[in-house]
């Protein structure tokens, strides 16, 4: 149980488009999600959080016009980086917490999503 | 606010050694523990956990003991496996709130 999938799993684009990064709960109900950034060698950077059906709240420094994010239901949360460009490239991460019995404090982390862009 | 440090790494081992990777926490009150582990170009999957003090997680030959005298919580493993190689982040989170905050990660990498 407790599975956090991520899709696309990379993805390629151009300058100046936007991508749309998907994460999903498959077996449980999330009522919170994280999106992270990950840096080569580095430890994750929270972007921000997001609760189903409200505003994300996201962490100082990140630009909440550039990172969409969307939490339609308990089991979809998307993020959008828009208008792109070569310093957004890294790997980006989901993580859903609530429901999954395992606590309020434990998060399923996704597979991760490596965003390059030309 | 919280802050999590663990030791730098990469920890190189031979297969069939003792591992120690050190994670020392700063925190308000009580906070949750935990390790996570990221093979090579996957995301994080929870190793352990523990939620109160002298609680012992314990997964896959791993284990953490969460002590708050010394605000530690070791990973220690007997015996690794070539396949054990990969990056082991400790965390924390405020109890009942759950924001993580990572240390930067520990490369391991074991030797056959």
């Amino acid at each position: 149980g407790a599975v956090v999938s991520q899709h696309p799993s990379w993805v390629i684009c151009k300058s100046g488009t936007s991508v749309k990064i998907e994460c999903r709960s498959l077996d449980f109900q999330a009522t919170t999600m994280f999106w992270y950034r990950q840096f080569p060698k580095k430890s994750l950077m929270l972007m921000a959080t997001s609760n189903e059906g409200s505003k994300a709240t996201y962490e100082q420094g990140v630009e909440k016009d550039k990172f969409l994010i969307n939490h339609a239901s308990l089991t979809l949360s998307t993020l959008t980086v828009t208008s792109a460009h070569p310093e957004d490239s890294s790997f980006y991460i989901c993580s859903a917490g609530g429901l999954a019995g395992g606590g309020t404090d434990t998060q399923y982390f996704g597979p991760g999503t490596r965003l390059t862009v030309l | 606010g919280n802050s999590v440090t663990q030791m730098e790494g990469p920890v190189t081992l031979s297969e069939e050694a003792f591992l120690t990777i050190n994670c020392t926490y700063t925190a308000t009150g009580y906070p949750s523990l935990f390790w996570y582990v990221q093979y090579p170009g996957e995301g994080l999957q929870l190793l352990l956990k523990a939620t109160k003090a002298d609680d012992k997680g314990s997964n896959k030959g791993f284990e953490a003991t969460y002590r708050k005298e010394t605000t530690s919580f070791h990973l220690e493993k007997g015996s690794v496996q070539v396949s054990d190689s990969a990056v082991y982040f400790c965390a924390l989170s405020d109890p009942g709130y759950s924001t993580l905050t990572f240390g930067k990660g520990t490369m391991l990498l074991v030797s056959p």
